[in-house]
């Protein structure tokens, strides 16, 4: 499984556009890059999906160099109830067991 | 409504005594698993099941136990209980296994194990 890094927290206000870069050196061929938002006491939700280049949902865009060996997920002025924990996951349909990691807490001040 | 329910929420215990925590969904999905998260760890995979009769160990199976007689319910049991499994536990399903679908996660239990 490829291992992933993220910061452990960001902070911005209101308004601004958020980065959140992942990185995972070793990903494989095969694998997918997800993106999940949590918040307090509630299970994670899917964001967005990606394998190459770029990804935009009605939510956040994913970024994908074209070595794939980091992504970025970008949230368009984001509000306070973005406030949330963001995790990155890499994996293929080959993997089972899947990996979350401590994510990303992203703090959204008025 | 397409969702994964948990029951109880919440659950206060002692030491020892065995207690299953049920899990169900209702999109006829054939992967679901259960995480348990701890502050300062993340979510952390305990077990899966690829589909009926068919589980296996995630990262911290120690403790736990899981069965998968029907296609819906996927229920978490801790046969002796210990304090150090006071956390916050989710089941999820999703259509197949592999990062490329989509987990749908249900509202958690917290257990707490005095």
């Amino acid at each position: 499984l490829a291992k992933t890094t993220q910061p452990i927290s960001m902070d911005s206000y209101e308004g601004q556009e958020v980065n959140i870069t992942c990185s995972h050196n070793n990903i494989a061929t095969n694998d997918y890059i997800t993106w999940y938002q949590q918040f307090p006491s509630q299970g994670p939700r899917f964001i967005i999906q990606g394998y190459k280049t770029k990804v935009t949902n009605e939510v956040a865009s994913l970024f994908i160099p074209a070595d794939r060996k980091s992504s970025t997920l970008s949230l368009p002025r984001v509000s306070l109830s973005d406030t949330a924990v963001y995790y990155c996951l890499v994996g293929d349909g080959g993997y089972s067991t899947l990996t979350f990691g401590k994510g990303t807490m992203l703090l959204v001040s008025p | 409504e397409a969702q994964v329910t948990q029951n109880p929420r919440y659950l206060i215990t002692v030491t020892g005594k065995k207690l299953t925590v049920t899990c169900s969904q209702n999109m006829n999905h054939e992967y679901m698993s259960w995480y348990r998260q701890d502050p300062g760890l993340g979510l952390r995979q305990i077990y899966y099941s690829m589909n009926v009769e068919v589980t296996d160990k995630g990262d911290v199976p120690e403790g736990y136990k899981v069965s998968r007689k029907e296609k819906r319910n996927f229920p978490l049991i801790l046969e002796s209980p210990s304090p150090n499994q006071t956390s916050l536990y989710f089941c999820a399903s999703s259509p197949l296994a592999g990062n490329y679908n989509e987990q749908f996660f249900g509202p958690g239990t917290r257990l707490t194990v005095l």
